[in-house]
Parts: structure tokens; sequence; C-alpha cells
């Protein structure tokens, strides 16, 4: 059982590029989040969907935008990059609540932008 | 408001010994208190929540303790093992989980 599938793993970018991170998860979960992880600051909500057809901010949206494509994808996109987004991001997948459901995550997105 | 403070930022703990890892909150809305493992590499996992109508929550080695009015809770690691060196993440929630800043545990042998 797969879980929670990231593409790609690494990723170096150049200032001003756009690329999409891609998320799966086979758990059949209503709600999908992004989240971002920097050294000292733990996880920051970049966006999240409650279910199929929606999409809602979280903490930190600026220079991102998602799409959930259906149950199972929620991809989250960078139309271009800065430095400040050199981070690791994490796809996440919850079966419950949005607040308290217990989130499964996958194994992160290492971003570098030049 | 929905800041929750986390500490210590880095914990070395001799193998047997106990693990303690603190967090605090400001917002008393919050009503779940989840605790998150994340070893290299890898997502952070579920390891222990805890709801606020309780003071205590056991695992196996892992304790939540939660005190309401003074709105702290922690995490204790009884036994500490080598395979426990991680980093720990607390988090609060109402309609959103906010997170701790995480404290990276190392379990000395």
């Amino acid at each position: 059982n797969a879980g929670v599938t990231q593409t790609p793993k690494f990723q170096v970018l150049k200032t001003g590029q756009s690329m999409t991170l891609q998320c799966a998860q086979d758990m059949n979960h209503n709600s999908m989040y992004w989240y971002r992880q920097d050294p000292g600051m733990g996880l920051r909500l970049i966006y999240y969907s409650a279910s199929e057809g929606t999409t809602d901010k979280g903490e930190v949206p600026n220079g991102y935008n998602v799409s959930r494509l259906n149950k199972r994808e929620f991809s989250l996109r960078l139309e271009s990059a800065a430095p400040s987004q050199t981070s690791v991001y994490f796809c996440a997948s919850s079966g419950g609540r949005v607040d308290t459901g217990e989130l499964f995550f996958g194994e992160g997105s290492r971003l570098t932008v030049l | 408001q929905q800041q929750v403070k986390q500490s210590p930022q880095s914990l070395i703990v001799q193998k047997g010994g106990i693990s303690i890892i603190n967090c605090a909150y400001e917002n008393t809305a919050f009503d779940y208190f989840p605790w998150y493992q994340q070893f290299p590499g890898k997502g952070p996992a579920l390891l222990i929540a805890i709801r606020p109508d309780v003071s205590e929550k056991k695992e196996g080695r892992f304790t939540i303790s939660f005190n309401k009015s003074a709105k702290q809770f922690s995490l204790h690691i009884m036994d500490s093992q080598p395979g426990d060196s991680a980093t720990y993440f607390c988090g609060a929630s109402n309609y959103q989980l906010i997170w701790g800043a995480g404290t990276k545990l190392i379990i000395k042998p």
C-alpha cells in the first residue's frame, strides 16, 4: 500500500522558473494538504482541500497555486519560483475532520531555488 | 494567539533515560493536541494525541501530560532508545492544526 506519493523528490530551479509538485493518495481520503517545512519553523500549511472540488488557503499561500484534480490527486504549482521558496514540501491526506483527523504524509519534495 | 511554542529546540538524552518535550499555547479554543514523530528523509507520522478532557494519555513508552489551566502539554518518552532519535512536533487544533517548531531528539547509546 503506497499511501501518499509525491513527485519529484528533488528539484533545482532558477529564480522565475515554474514547476508543479504532484501528490497522489490511495487511501480514499477526502482531505489533502500541502505543507512546507523550514528549519526552526516547523510545518506551515500552504493550501488544503477538504474535499474534491474545494481548496482553501492556509497560513502561507502567497506564490503558490493548487489543483484538486480528483479525489486522489492534489498538485502544488509555483508559477515564478523565488529563493524564499527553497524548502521541503510535504503533501498529506486525512480521512477524518480537517482539524483533528490523523494526517498521513508523503516523504517530501526537496526544492532548491537558485 | 494562534502560536504553539515548543521547547527545547534540541535534546540529548542517554539511553534508558526520560525525554521530555514541552509545548505551550494561548488559544483556549484548541481542542486537539497531537504529537508527530519524523525521521530523517521521511514525513511526520502521528505518535499520540490527546483532547483537553483528560490530563494524561499513555501509549507504551510515550505519555502526553496535559495541563489545561496552564495551557501546556508535554511528551514524555520513558526508557528512551536510540531508535527514538527523531524530530518531534507538537500541534494544537480547533479548525486548523497549528504546529510547534519541532524538537530534535538524540538518544545516546
